[in-house]
């Protein structure tokens, strides 16, 4: 079944504590990219991915970083974690470009106290 | 401004009216998308546009590129259609491949 795979779905965690949220795909898609969903602000993008080893970054990419070592993989980084980062991310891939359908994870929702 | 705006912010329909829900941008675009927000959270992505009009079952989404605006028409609205509705650009002439979203549409239809 085709699908973009989000773990952990929940995380409550402490400031400064280093996390990572993985995403994966099995499309074998080229794009894919990180955004956060906050009441009143909607989704934001945070990075993306054109292909393996290129990143560029979004609307709001502070406080993040991301990797893309190979095309089914895009983690994305949290080094020091703070409260203002408390949201529901989701992952999305597609097949090249943002012009593309975008297939979504079923999201993370990541408390940071 | 955002460069994404969509009305209206919140609609309650009684099942079986036509709905639209309107997105307007204020940049150049390559491409639009609409997207469907479940309950439980989940992102379905259900049209992209770059032109003219789609359809897929009861759903229509259409776009004007010259007045920048695109419309989801939803026929014969039913209570799973429920949902919050996601308008997103792809801006031509930036660099990369960022998408901007709309604040998205509530939409509740009661039986």
């Amino acid at each position: 079944e085709a699908q973009v795979t989000q773990n952990p779905r929940y995380l409550i965690t402490v400031t400064g504590k280093k996390l990572t949220v993985t995403c994966s795909q099995n499309m074998n898609h080229e794009y894919m990219s990180w955004y956060r969903q906050d009441p009143g602000l909607g989704l934001r993008q945070i990075y993306y991915s054109m292909n393996v080893e290129v990143t560029d970054k979004g609307d709001v990419p502070e406080g993040y970083k991301v990797s893309r070592k190979e095309k089914r993989n895009f983690p994305l980084i949290l080094e020091s974690p703070s409260p203002n980062q408390t949201s529901l991310y989701f992952c999305a891939s597609s097949s090249r470009t943002a012009d593309q359908p975008q297939h979504f994870g079923d999201g993370t929702r990541l408390s940071i106290l | 401004k955002n460069e994404v705006e969509q009305s209206p912010q919140n609609l309650t329909a009684q099942e079986g009216e036509f709905i639209t829900i309107n997105c307007s941008y204020s940049v150049g675009i390559s491409a639009l998308h609409w997207l469907q927000q479940h309950p439980g959270g989940g992102i379905v992505s259900l049209f992209m546009l770059s032109s003219g009009k789609k359809k897929h079952g009861r759903l229509i989404a259409t776009i004007n590129i010259q007045e920048k605006h695109s419309s989801l028409h939803i026929t014969a609205s039913h209570p799973r259609d429920s949902a919050v509705y996601i308008c997103a650009v792809r801006s031509m002439g930036t660099s990369g491949s960022r998408l901007t979203f709309g604040e998205g549409t509530q939409l509740t239809v009661n039986p």
